[in-house]
């Protein structure tokens, strides 16, 4: 079946620019997540959805980063007034529950390769 | 809190001779434990997990890992690398005791297999 997928694959932007980042995720996965992988940070967690449930924002580097899912599917992840350090690959995961606890894996989509000039 | 550490780098090995890229790693409760891989452009590939249970996970392409309680590694293995398998790994780590279900990775190790 279809894996995780997310749009554009690449954004190249001007600085203090909004940009927004879509994934949908595996059908029938409640759990979403947003990762960061850039060349000084390595591969770092944003935010991650489950369900109804308010979602776990602990990993946002900063008030400039929100991301919201619409209808428990597709989710978009919104980065405002861009800075050169926001460069880096952003990539999104789904698993089938993700409830705390549970031993469910995340799938990966190929991510977004943002560029801040 | 939880955290992952990938020694190495780089690891470069010969075709058919076997890989082993290394992977220790921190919780506070029991370790979930997880090996991606990841060619260029692409994004992360599942490999195999350890969440409980023997202790030798099997998993996609002919990888493998030993979980190590004692040593708190979590090492990936082939037995006869390919050349198509070079590209970059990552460890990953959840303790089943933390709240939500993110993800903590090691920075990750380059494979290159030579012909």
């Amino acid at each position: 079946g279809a894996g995780v997928s997310q749009s554009p694959s690449n954004k190249v932007t001007e600085k203090g620019k909004d940009v927004e980042l879509r994934c949908d995720p595996i059908s029938g996965h409640t759990a979403l997540y947003w990762y960061r992988q850039s060349l000084g940070q390595g591969l770092e967690f944003l935010i991650y959805f489950q369900g109804n449930s308010a979602p776990d924002k602990s990993g946002l580097p900063s008030d400039r980063f929100s991301a919201e899912r619409t209808g428990g599917s597709v989710s978009t992840l919104t980065i405002q007034r861009t800075q050169q350090e926001d460069s880096a690959v952003y990539l999104c995961a789904s698993s089938l529950m993700g409830l705390a606890g549970t031993t469910d894996t995340q799938y990966f989509g190929p991510g977004t390769r943002l560029t801040v000039l | 809190a939880q955290s992952v550490a990938q020694p190495e780098d780089q690891v470069n090995v010969a075709e058919g001779n076997p890989l082993t890229v290394k992977c220790t790693y921190s919780v506070s409760g029991n370790p979930y434990l997880f090996w991606y891989v990841q060619y260029p452009n692409r994004g992360l590939q599942f490999l195999l997990k350890y969440i409980t249970g023997d202790n030798l996970v099997k998993g996609s392409y002919g990888f493998e890992a030993e979980f190590n309680k004692s040593q708190t590694s979590f090492h990936l293995k082939k037995p006869s690398a390919l050349v198509s398998d070079s590209a970059l790994y990552f460890c990953a780590v959840r303790d089943n005791e933390a709240a939500g279900n993110k993800l903590t990775f090691g920075g990750g190790t380059r494979v290159l297999v030579k012909p």
